[in-house]
């Protein structure tokens, strides 16, 4: 059984570009949610996918959007980069909407 | 934002200690759950507490809920090396339907001493 796998690892992008992080799910798993982790902090929840559709949504502005795919696979994208949004990124899937998170090890973003 | 305080900050004991490391919320909760994350990697699920628990156990974990003060506590005993990582309360909701998510502390940063 594979776990969560995030790509990639670690990039640097510069203010105004446009990032894509992705993440494969556990096996079984057709949940998957997104946590923006700064510096220090504790993750905060971007947004959750179910069934390819965007099930709930945290304070975050919409230049953050992601998409789901048939096999549950998921990706992150953040359009017009700010210095702010350097911090990991983190990928989760479950069981369902309301079940117990299983993390990758994260994708850290620097935004020079 | 972030709901919950873990508390204290850092934690620092030798090995063979017992940590302890509470965690306080401000709005009703369906579960509420602890994590550890080692050195800025993804976060590994210990152990979650439903809102009509009181406590629960898991190996070397035990963990208390009381709804009526909106706070947890997190006890490691015989604590090892390996257990050094910095550790998160999260709350879910009671939001039906579509989700809110996870809403974590700050996390408690222990470190074990050989």
């Amino acid at each position: 059984e594979t776990g969560v796998t995030q790509s990639p690892t670690h990039l640097i992008k510069t203010r105004g570009q446009q990032v894509t992080l992705r993440c494969s799910s556990q096996s079984g798993h057709n949940t998957v949610s997104w946590y923006q982790q700064a510096l220090g902090q504790g993750p905060q929840f971007i947004f959750q996918y179910y069934r390819e559709e965007e099930n709930g949504r945290g304070n975050f502005p919409p230049r953050f959007s992601g998409l789901q795919f048939p096999n549950y696979s998921s990706e992150l994208n953040v359009n017009a980069l700010e210095l702010d949004d350097s911090a990991l990124y983190l990928c989760a899937s479950s069981t369902g909407t309301h079940s117990v998170l299983t993390f990758g090890a994260g994708s850290r973003l620097t935004v020079l | 934002s972030q709901q919950g305080e873990e508390d204290p900050q850092a934690l620092s004991i030798q090995e063979g200690e017992n940590a302890t490391m509470n965690c306080s919320y401000k709005t009703s909760i369906n579960n509420l759950q602890w994590y550890r994350q080692n050195s800025g990697r993804g976060l590994v699920h210990l152990i979650l507490i439903r809102s009509n628990e009181r406590e629960k156990h898991s190996g070397r974990l035990r963990v208390t809920l009381d709804t009526s003060k909106k706070s947890s506590s997190l006890l490691i005993t015989a604590s090892r090396a390996a257990d050094t990582a910095s550790y998160f309360c999260a709350t879910e909701g009671l939001r039906e339907g579509g989700a809110d998510g996870l809403t974590f502390g700050k996390g408690t940063h222990l470190i074990i001493q050989p």
